[in-house]
């Protein structure tokens, strides 16, 4: 079975800042890959599907990048309404997510 | 726009089936593939399932291996909604429930979801 391994768990960042989330696959998932930000209390919201394809709407300071095994989400310019939690899901042939990585005010 | 909406009882008894039904609306059911995730309190997301429609195949379904055994997941076309079921619950099983909406062929994320059931299991 494929396990998603994000890092880090939690991240402390302030309004402004660039942060980096890293997504790995036990194994090789090609670029089958999407990215999710969960509020509390509510549904996770798409951000990024196919490694690298921004969601329609969802704003351009968020990014996506990798292959294969290795994956990043990067949000530049970190905005008050981005603090959240993140999950990765890998879905090459049945869906797994990441753990998450919860991104909160440093 | 696709909206979703899940519906059933949020108390299930250990050892009895939990069934929630996906309503959709503002787009046909046979137009997308379905799915079902659920999040235990204060936990991540696990996939449960999808469902997929083909006007030549009808319907096929995908599950998570280690909720196989136990879950079931139909389209009822005439109504416009999909049902999650699950049997033999127990307490590891208290979570939210989503639906969502897998949007293509070519990959299964999930661009539309519900707002999410709290399922508890306790007698």
């Amino acid at each position: 079975d494929i396990q998603m391994t994000q890092s880090p768990s939690t991240l402390s960042a302030a309004v402004g800042d660039t942060v980096t989330i890293t997504c790995r696959a036990s194994q090789s998932i090609g670029r089958w890959l999407a990215w999710y930000q969960q509020k509390v209390g509510k549904a996770p919201k798409l951000l990024i599907y196919k490694a690298s394809t921004l969601q329609s709407g969802v704003p351009s300071r968020f990014s996506g990048g990798g292959s294969e095994t290795e994956f990043t989400l990067t949000i530049s310019s970190l905005q008050p309404d981005d603090f959240a939690t993140y999950y990765c899901q890998n879905y090459d042939r049945l869906s797994v997510f990441g753990q998450g990585t919860k991104v909160d005010v440093k | 726009q696709v909206r979703l909406q899940e519906s059933g009882p949020g108390l299930v008894k250990p050892s009895e089936t939990l069934s929630l039904t996906c309503i959709v609306s503002g787009g046909s059911i046979t137009d997308s593939h379905w799915s079902w995730i659920r999040q235990s309190p204060g936990s991540g997301l696990e996939w449960i399932g999808n469902a997929y429609y083909s006007v030549y195949d009808g319907w096929t379904t995908r599950y998570n291996p280690s909720l196989q055994s136990r879950v079931t997941i139909s389209l009822d076309t005439s109504k416009n909604q999909f049902s999650l079921v699950l049997k033999s619950v127990t307490a590891a099983d208290t979570a939210v429930y989503y639906c969502a909406r897998i949007p293509t062929s070519w990959g299964d994320y999930l661009d539309s979801w519900g707002q999410g059931a709290l399922v508890t299991v306790s007698s």
